[in-house]
């Protein structure tokens, strides 16, 4: 399994600024994924970021918007750049398990974000 | 492309009776098929894997199973308890196994 710490837990913001969410895991893993979850809806993969490369982004989902930096095999960022309302959402990052447990994935408890 | 549909509406049952909630797919068959647990404020949490071929899984109270013919899997709770309240989200994860795919997930309420 995999423990995965997410901060911040939420957050209250302001239209045009931007905010960046923290991804800790404490285990190597060679990839991380960012999601969405908006009220009732399902999770949306964003990206995928991987050690030492460019994250790849979903259709829909921009490096301009959503930049990740991902500097080592524990460790991942995104950052919600000139955020507004729609932006309003839940954003979990989630690792594969290995392993037994490969096709397993683990999530962080998420940062809930309101755009004002 | 692939798209899970699950049950918008919450499910209400009293305990101690089985719950059944549905998750269909659209297009091909997945590699395999994932039942994840949500609570308010907590990331989904790994329930249930069920493959391809496999028809049936079963862990403890609770049960999957997957009919690639209808498209779809059930997801059973035996005996269910208050604490078992939750929105539960089927997944798939595509051939290939690198990108998992989510539904929009059922609410489960359990009435003591």
């Amino acid at each position: 399994s995999a423990v995965i710490s997410q901060k911040p837990s939420r957050d209250i913001c302001q239209r045009g600024t931007s905010l960046t969410i923290q991804c800790q895991v404490d285990s190597q893993v060679t990839m991380m994924f960012w999601y969405r979850q908006q009220p009732g809806q399902s999770l949306t993969l964003i990206a995928t970021a991987n050690q030492g490369s460019e994250a790849t982004y979903e259709s829909g989902f921009v490096i301009d918007k959503f930049p990740i930096s991902r500097p080592n095999l524990t460790f991942s960022t995104l950052t919600v750049s000139n955020m507004s309302p729609e932006d309003s959402s839940i954003y979990l990052c989630s690792v594969d398990g290995t392993g037994d447990t490969k096709n397993i994935q683990y999530f962080g408890a998420g940062t809930r974000l309101s755009v004002l | 492309s692939q798209k899970i549909e699950q049950n918008s509406e919450a499910l209400n049952i009293q305990e101690g009776k089985t719950a059944t909630l549905t998750c269909n797919y659209t297009n091909y068959s997945p590699a395999y098929l994932q039942w994840y647990r949500q609570d308010p404020g907590r990331g989904p949490v790994f329930l249930l894997l069920i493959r391809e071929n496999e028809k049936e899984k079963r862990k403890e109270r609770l049960k999957v199973t997957f009919d690639t013919t209808l498209k779809q899997s059930l997801f059973h709770i035996t005996a269910s308890q208050p604490a078992d309240s939750a929105t539960y989200l089927c997944a798939l994860v595509e051939p290939g196994g690198f990108k998992t795919i989510f539904g929009a997930g059922t609410r489960l309420f359990v009435k003591a």
